[in-house]
């Protein structure tokens, strides 16, 4: 049972564009939300997170949205850069029921084209 | 030190060999993380340490799959009688704990291949 879900396994978006990757959830439990994003040959690098007390977090380039009654959250990169292709990977926790496991979705492949 | 370390980098073992996987956390990092990503797929949890003790082994995926951390530092996964569908690559993690927000630092990770 997948509870973390990224439904796009790729995505290619041209430089200095928006890229916008999607995520959506099952678990109501779930109350921490993080974004990874992984180069080939090198381990997932921790990008942005957002509790589920806001519906917003903003760093640089890179938002997060989160829409709780939809279980989905999303994350827009603008714009967009040619180091930013990689794989995104989508994570969720509940800190409420002591759960610190991250559960990962599988990711989407991120391409920007010059 | 200053990420996480693993090792060997890559691995290539025949079926039904034993491996060992080996994670050095970030100095003062209490909790310990092992994940697997196959190919395609996202990242699977297998354990979870907090300290020397595993309070989450949910995610093994068979009796054959064994993990231990001494000292609070290294820990060392190893998989017994090896099977073609164990080839992935096996991430480890570490964070300063397990309460709170929870970010995890991830190792580049041990690529095992089973022939």
């Amino acid at each position: 049972d997948q509870q973390v879900k990224q439904n796009s396994p790729s995505l290619s978006v041209q430089e200095g564009r928006i890229s916008i990757l999607n995520c959506d959830y099952t678990n109501s439990m779930f109350d921490y939300f993080l974004w990874y994003k992984k180069y080939p040959a090198e381990g997932p690098t921790f990008l942005i997170s957002i509790s589920s007390i806001k519906d917003k977090n903003e760093d640089g380039r890179f938002t997060v949205f989160l829409n709780k009654s939809a279980k989905h959250l999303s994350l827009h990169i603008v714009p967009s850069q040619p180091g930013d292709s990689a794989v995104y990977f989508c994570a969720a926790s509940g800190l409420n029921f002591g759960n610190e496991k991250l559960t990962f979705g599988t990711g989407t492949r991120l391409t920007i084209i010059p | 030190g200053a990420g996480v370390s693993q090792s060997p980098s890559n691995k290539v073992t025949e079926k039904g060999k034993d491996v060992e996987l080996r994670c050095d956390p970030i100095s003062g990092h209490t909790a310990l993380y092992w994940y697997r990503q196959s190919l395609g797929q996202g990242l699977e949890f297998l354990i979870y340490f907090q300290g020397n003790s595993a309070p989450d082994k949910s995610g093994l995926p068979s009796d054959r799959f064994s993990a231990e951390r001494t000292g609070g530092s290294v820990s060392t996964l190893t998989i017994q009688r090896t099977q073609q569908e164990d080839s992935a690559v096996y991430l480890c993690a570490s964070s300063p704990d397990s309460s709170g927000a929870n970010v995890l630092t991830f190792g580049a990770g041990s690529r095992l291949t089973v022939l």
